[in-house]
């Protein structure tokens, strides 16, 4: 079993809708959960992060942890074009020296 | 300037060929990975290092070999290509500490 899971999509929306992207894990000894930004032949940039369970919003997006469920959400709100993009779950614990955990990627095509 | 650049961008090779990927930061951050990037595979660990004298293989490091010149600098070399190493690879820098990673612009490598 793989550490992280996240569905591979493609996710296709209208232009407007909420976004909603998820991610599961086994290893409950992670602490960190990030969510990073991957546009079309560009490296992963980070979106968003949080530290161990709750909701954390920035903009239009908003990031939530259930640890108990091991289940993290990235919702994007008024979604636009420019939102088009794979994004990455990744998550790491401090126990095993900063190494990254990363999720396979969901693509999303937000439609004019 | 891009603060972690990745040399060359792109790459054609034959199979058996030596071929080496260079990436160099400037962010002054002790730690740099090196991932490779397949379709719903996700990112995967190749090698990571957390400073000059220390050097970690990760998930999937057979075949791929590395070299930490410097703080600034972190190259990855395949001794003998084959077809199966045909991906995106991407190198990261991390703070000590810190759960945020900073990617290069990934080399698209292809091995015929």
């Amino acid at each position: 079993q793989k550490e992280v899971e996240q569905d591979p999509g493609p996710l296709s929306v209208p232009e407007g809708a909420i976004v909603s992207l998820n991610c599961t894990y086994s290893n409950s000894a992670f602490q960190y959960f990030m969510w990073y930004r991957q546009y079309s032949r560009k490296g992963p940039e980070l979106l968003m992060y949080t530290y161990s369970s709750g909701n954390k919003e920035d903009g239009r997006f908003t990031a939530q942890v259930d640890k108990s469920s091991k289940y993290i959400s990235l919702f994007i709100r008024d979604s636009q074009p420019s939102d088009s993009a794979t994004y990455l779950c990744a998550m790491m614990s401090r126990g095993n020296f900063n190494k990254f955990y990363f999720g396979s990627g969901t693509k999303l095509n937000v439609k004019p | 300037d891009a603060d972690v650049t990745q040399t060359p961008r792109n790459r054609i090779t034959k199979t058996g060929k030596r071929i080496m990927l260079e990436c160099s930061q400037t962010k002054g951050h002790d730690r740099m990975y090196w991932y490779r990037q397949d379709p719903g595979l996700g990112l995967r660990l190749i090698y990571y290092s957390f400073d000059v004298k220390d050097i970690n293989k990760g998930e999937i490091s057979d075949g791929y070999s590395v070299s930490r010149q410097a703080q600034a600098k972190f190259s990855l070399s395949l001794e003998s290509a084959i077809p199966n190493q045909t991906a995106l690879y991407f190198c990261a820098t991390s703070d000590t500490g810190s759960h945020e990673q900073y990617f290069g612009p990934g080399t698209r490598l292809t091995v015929t």
